[in-house]
């Protein structure tokens, strides 16, 4: 059971605009930032969204990010094969005095 | 090129110990806090510990607290985890990771290719 709560699964057809969101609580998402992590089959997970909603550079701006309260939500616009593969929340926890991070959603593009 | 290249996985029986290693290279080490973070086989990715750029602050998942101690030399622009009292639930691919700040988690910007550990009798 992970502290931050996302689908298991989405999908999109290519070109579709797909959002994954993350819910969290008081001490997690509600005071802290978020990033995101994408993981493609096989390789290291790579960060895609940090404190909220800034994209590192090299990340399409097709990525964005938003937070709102105690929830946050990845949007992936103009899908592509290419964006199949498994997207990680994460944030600080004031209460647990650590880092946790969301159970993951696989996406699938159809 | 920045790079992490962990070492030290591979299989110990339940109870046992094991040393990981994290070496880091293509920018300035103790600039930056480091974490490890594991993923068990076909599982989501689980947090285990982070240390701030000079190594004074430490900070553990519930799961390893007591059992496993992260720790870096900077000197050798490296990383380390000592696991001990290793239970099967420990079996994963361990990733070092790189945070964006300098004590804290800001966000993990640099990730290793990972090293397999397999805790079995």
């Amino acid at each position: 059971q992970s502290v931050l709560t996302q689908p298991p699964s989405a999908s999109g057809t290519p070109g579709q605009r797909v959002t994954i969101s993350c819910s969290g609580s008081s001490s997690n998402i509600g005071s802290n930032t978020v990033n995101w992590y994408q993981q493609l089959p096989g390789t290291a997970p790579k960060l895609l969204i940090y404190s909220n909603n800034q994209r590192p550079s090299g990340v399409p701006d097709r990525f964005s990010g938003s937070k709102s309260g105690t929830s946050a939500s990845l949007a992936i616009s103009g899908l592509q094969s290419e964006d199949e593969a498994d997207y990680y929340c994460a944030a600080w926890d004031d209460s647990l005095n650590h880092v946790v991070f969301g159970g993951g959603t696989k996406l699938t593009v159809l | 090129e920045v790079q992490l290249v962990e070492s030290g996985g591979g299989v110990v029986q339940p109870g046992g110990s094991l040393r990981l290693s994290c070496a880091a290279s293509g920018f300035t080490f103790d600039d930056y806090a480091m974490h490890w973070v594991r993923q068990a086989p076909g599982k989501g990715l689980e947090w285990v510990s982070l240390i701030s750029g000079d190594g004074g602050s430490t900070y553990y998942a519930d799961s390893v607290k007591g059992r496993f101690t992260i720790s870096r030399d900077n000197s050798k622009n490296s990383l380390y985890l000592q696991m001990n009292s290793l239970r099967t639930e420990d079996t994963a691919l361990y990733y070092c990771a790189k945070d964006s700040g300098y004590s804290g988690y800001y966000g993990m910007d640099v990730w290793g290719q990972g090293t397999t550990v397999t805790v079995s009798s």
